[in-house]
């Protein structure tokens, strides 16, 4: 019964390789949402999608794709993998923004080492 | 350039004293504030949140108290528990907006 789930939670790959992260919410949420915490431990919102149209689109390289094929999914497809990837990826989803709980709920992440 | 900055980036604390953990935030627009905490290898867990419309909010041993005019808010847990040790992340948003801002998370050990 887990809330937002993510897959894979570990993906090691080589430099060049194009990968994908699934990300699933079962919460009924409208909006989901891909962040990457980077070294530095910062948590940094790169994609939103609000009933499966993108809301956000901050300033990620165009590797990096988004699709979400209802409002329940939003993937993350990554071409060409650099070593500046590795990072931990979290899916997170919320109800529609404007609602009184706006709160993100967060899947487990996913650890990308790029080698 | 951080809107949501965590200073002091660890703190102990001994079993069953209070925990406070600061944040201070650079945007006037941000009106909703959250606090999350998270275990290693697990994903941030929604822990409490306030409206710029209060200046405190408690939830059991958990209270967030805003000030709004110094743009800071804290978090105090109080009795700490060694369950509490993990990273504890400040964010903000403007209500209506996706966007959350975090800060960097402090790490927080509680000692039994």
């Amino acid at each position: 019964d887990t809330a937002v789930s993510q897959t894979p939670k570990y993906l090691v790959t080589q430099m060049g390789n194009d990968k994908s992260i699934k990300c699933e919410q079962n919460l009924g949420h409208d909006t989901m949402y891909w962040y990457k915490q980077d070294s530095k431990k910062f948590l940094k919102i790169m994609f939103s999608y609000n009933n499966k149209e993108l809301i956000i689109n901050e300033t990620v390289p165009n590797r990096f794709s988004p699709k979400s094929p209802d409002k329940a999914h939003l993937n993350l497809h990554i071409n060409s993998l650099e070593l500046g990837d590795s990072a931990v990826y979290f899916c997170a989803s919320s109800q529609v923004p404007g609602r009184l709980k706006e709160t993100q709920y967060f899947g487990p992440g996913t650890r990308l080492l790029v080698l | 350039d951080q809107q949501v900055k965590q200073n002091s980036p660890s703190l102990s604390v001994q079993e069953g004293r209070i925990s406070i953990l600061n944040c201070d935030y650079t945007n006037s627009m941000f009106d909703y504030f959250l606090w999350y905490k998270k275990y290693p290898a697990e994903g941030p867990t929604f822990l409490i949140s306030i409206s710029s419309i209060k200046d405190k909010n408690e939830d059991g041993r958990f209270t967030v108290f805003l000030n709004k005019s110094a743009k800071h808010l804290s978090l105090h847990i109080v009795p700490s528990q060694p369950g509490d040790s993990a990273v504890y992340f400040c964010a903000a948003s403007v209500r209506g907006n996706n966007r959350l801002a975090f800060g960097k998370g402090n790490q927080v050990v509680v000692i039994p």
